[in-house]
């Protein structure tokens, strides 16, 4: 019930497309979705966040789309571009406990 | 204001040996999370630490052990090393412990056990 899963583990993408990670958990009292970039040689910094009473929400080229009768969330990269490549991480929390983590997301944009 | 400081930034130590890192967290900042992250893998949670206090734990044996002090900084502790000890030892601080509040990661502590 604690877990957060994943996909897919790695994903190239051309410049200028459109680069989708999905995420399922299945407690349902969690209420705090992060997404987190992590460099090379870097800790992971936050890159966007939702709580489960919106649907979507959209910081520039990145998108997180929230469903919470699926139990699913996911990380839209619209025109990505070879900066973004990187790994990304979902995560879910609830208030006084840790974050769990998805797996991560090691991603490539091609020139 | 300054980030969340890891230091030392590497360390090599021999199986058997104890290690002690450190991580100093943003100004302000009262809980402070510790990580663990081997290659292909996520990040796996060691513990929690809000005003002094170990809020919560992770699945790891007892050789993991930390501690927070008054000005919030924050040491962990493995004794007893193994080679599957080799990770990126990451801290993360955040303002508060019980509200959603973002987690700032240090650049992590790159720890080989030879």
């Amino acid at each position: 019930q604690q877990q957060v899963k994943q996909s897919p583990q790695s994903l190239i993408v051309q410049k200028g497309g459109i680069s989708i990670i999905n995420c399922a958990y299945e407690n349902t009292a969690f209420d705090y979705f992060p997404w987190y970039q992590q460099f090379p040689g870097k800790g992971p910094a936050l890159l966007i966040a939702i709580r489960p009473d919106v649907s979507e929400k959209k910081e520039g080229r990145f998108t997180i789309s929230f469903n919470k009768s699926a139990k699913q969330f996911s990380l839209h990269i619209m025109d990505s571009q070879p900066g973004d490549s990187a790994t990304y991480f979902c995560a879910a929390k609830r208030s006084n406990y840790q974050l769990i983590w998805g797996a991560g997301t090691k991603l490539i944009i091609k020139p | 204001k300054a980030g969340v400081t890891q230091t030392p930034r590497y360390l090599i130590k021999t199986r058997g040996q104890q290690v002690t890192l450190s991580c100093s967290p943003i100004s302000g900042h009262r809980s402070v999370s510790w990580y663990q992250q081997t290659p292909g893998q996520g990040l796996q949670f060691l513990f929690e630490y809000f005003s002094e206090t170990q809020r919560n734990k992770g699945n790891f044996p007892g050789r993991f052990s930390g501690r927070q002090f008054s000005n919030s900084r924050s040491e962990m502790n493995v004794s007893t090393l193994e080679l599957g000890d080799s990770a990126l030892y990451l801290c993360a601080s955040s303002l508060n412990s019980g509200m959603n509040t973002e987690a700032f990661f240090g650049q992590g502590t790159r720890l080989t056990v030879v």
